[in-house]
């Protein structure tokens, strides 16, 4: 399965835009690019995914490297409940993998008022 | 409305019990998973059900038997608990087996200590 790297934490200020981002340089053609996050002792939320095209939602963007070896999670303007893990998870579409959503570490997301 | 919703919430218990957390979903999916968190946060796939039929049985001791009797509901059995099975165990479902894009829904977790 291919992996996805993060930074193990990083911090924002209210109300300023946060760039949370993922390296995946072993992706495949068929891995969609999935962002999911979770708040303190609730399950985790699913943010926004994308296979080859940036992609907007209303609690994000996402914006996919041309060579998808990368990827960067957009929270446009941070809140204090955006505080959270984010998981940059890797889906193939085919083969035995897919299905499973493999979590790694995440970037835990800290956000001052 | 809970879309995902699991019971009990917390479940303390003694080492060698056997013990079952509930699982249902109202939102009429066709896949459930159990996922396990342990105490260093790593959250594992246990167990993934699509129709009714096990599809993912990852690598789990067969002490932990999950119950699909309808598409609604998956239900976890433990066998004679040990205290490496603390953590917390999170349902989930998606509307059908993931092919890549589909979203998957998580319930709060049932937080499970052997003592």
């Amino acid at each position: 399965d291919a992996k996805t790297t993060q930074p193990n934490s990083m911090e924002s200020n209210e109300e300023e835009p946060v760039h949370l981002p993922c390296n995946h340089s072993t992706i495949s053609g068929t891995d969609y690019i999935h962002w999911y996050r979770q708040l303190p002792s609730q399950g985790p939320e699913y943010v926004i995914h994308g296979l080859t095209s940036n992609v907007n939602n209303r609690m994000a963007s996402l914006a996919i490297a041309e060579d998808r070896k990368s990827s960067t999670l957009i929270l446009h303007r941070a809140t204090l409940r955006d505080a959270a893990v984010y998981y940059c998870i890797l889906i193939n579409a085919g083969g035995t993998s897919y299905g499973k959503l493999t979590f790694g570490q995440g970037t835990i997301l800290t956000v001052h008022p | 409305d809970t879309a995902v919703s699991q019971t009990p919430k917390y479940l303390v218990t003694q080492m060698g019990n056997d013990k079952s957390i509930k699982c249902e979903q109202n939102l009429g999916h066709d896949t459930m998973y159990w996922y396990k968190q342990d105490s260093k946060k790593f959250l594992k796939i246990m167990f993934s059900y699509n129709n009714k039929e096990l599809i993912i049985n990852e690598t789990v001791p067969n002490r932990f038997s999950p119950k699909s009797p309808d598409k609604a509901h998956l239900n976890l059995h433990i066998n004679s608990l040990e205290l490496g099975d603390s953590a917390v165990y999170f349902c989930a479902s998606s509307q059908e087996f993931p092919r890549g894009r589909e979203t998957q829904y998580f319930g709060p977790g049932t937080r499970l200590l052997v003592l």
